[in-house]
């Protein structure tokens, strides 16, 4: 099983700002990687897949980026919709598919 | 746009089994592009992929949970299920289901949730 660590576990960061994310893989999943945000109360919702695509819909200030077992979810400029957790996938090498531990994004 | 519903107990005994469904609308669950997915969420923690059905019955699960998990499709009503067995109360989650791309198997379809307790 490929095991998906995420770093930080919470990010502070001030409206306007700009966030980054780290995800990392036990072992390569190439570029078969997601990342998606939860908002309190409500299911995920699908951000990024193969690592740098944006998902329908999702503005242009959602980046993704890395291969391998590094990756990145880069927020250029915060705002205040923003405010949540975000977890990476792999489904390089599954069953099972595997979610990070997530990181919870908070206001500074 | 389709749109995903769970319904089902929110509360189910110890070494009972749990079951819930999945309702699917505004698409065919038939489709071939797509795997019809189960993942939960304990409270406060992190997700857990339970497993897919295809349209045609295939599954794949979780080896954690495989030995404890039937998921099953129904094309005629447009549904799909989840059983697990000997449940405890490590299986109490908001359970979650979604739509999964085949290609690109990531879940870009959600269900809203149910929580489903596990106590006597």
């Amino acid at each position: 099983e490929i095991v998906m660590t995420q770093s930080p576990a919470t990010l502070s960061v001030s409206p306007g700002e700009r966030a980054t994310l780290s995800c990392r893989a036990s072992q390569s999943v190439s570029s078969n990687l997601a990342w998606y945000q939860q908002k309190s109360g409500q299911a995920p919702r699908l951000l990024i897949y193969s690592a740098s695509t944006r998902a329908t819909g999702i503005p242009a200030r959602f980046s993704g980026s890395g291969s391998g077992t590094e990756f990145t979810l880069t927020i250029s400029s915060l705002q205040s919709e923003d405010f949540a957790v975000y977890y990476c996938q792999q489904y390089n090498n599954w069953p099972p598919l595997t979610f990070g531990g997530g990181t919870k994004v908070e206001i500074k | 746009q389709v749109q995903l519903q769970e319904s089902g107990p929110g509360l189910v005994k110890p070494s009972q089994t749990l079951s819930l469904t999945c309702t699917v609308s505004g698409g065919s669950i038939s489709g071939r592009d797509y795997y019809w997915s189960w993942i939960r969420q304990p409270p406060g923690k992190g997700l857990e992929w339970i497993g897919h059905v295809y349209y045609s019955g295939g599954t794949y699960y979780n080896p954690s949970l495989k030995s404890r998990v039937i998921i099953s499709v129904d094309t005629s009503k447009n549904q799909f299920s989840l059983k697990l067995s000997s449940v405890t109360a490590a299986d109490t989650a908001v359970y979650y289901c979604a739509r999964a791309e085949v290609v690109v198997i990531t879940m870009n379809h959600w269900g809203q949730g149910t929580l489903v307790t596990v106590s006597s």
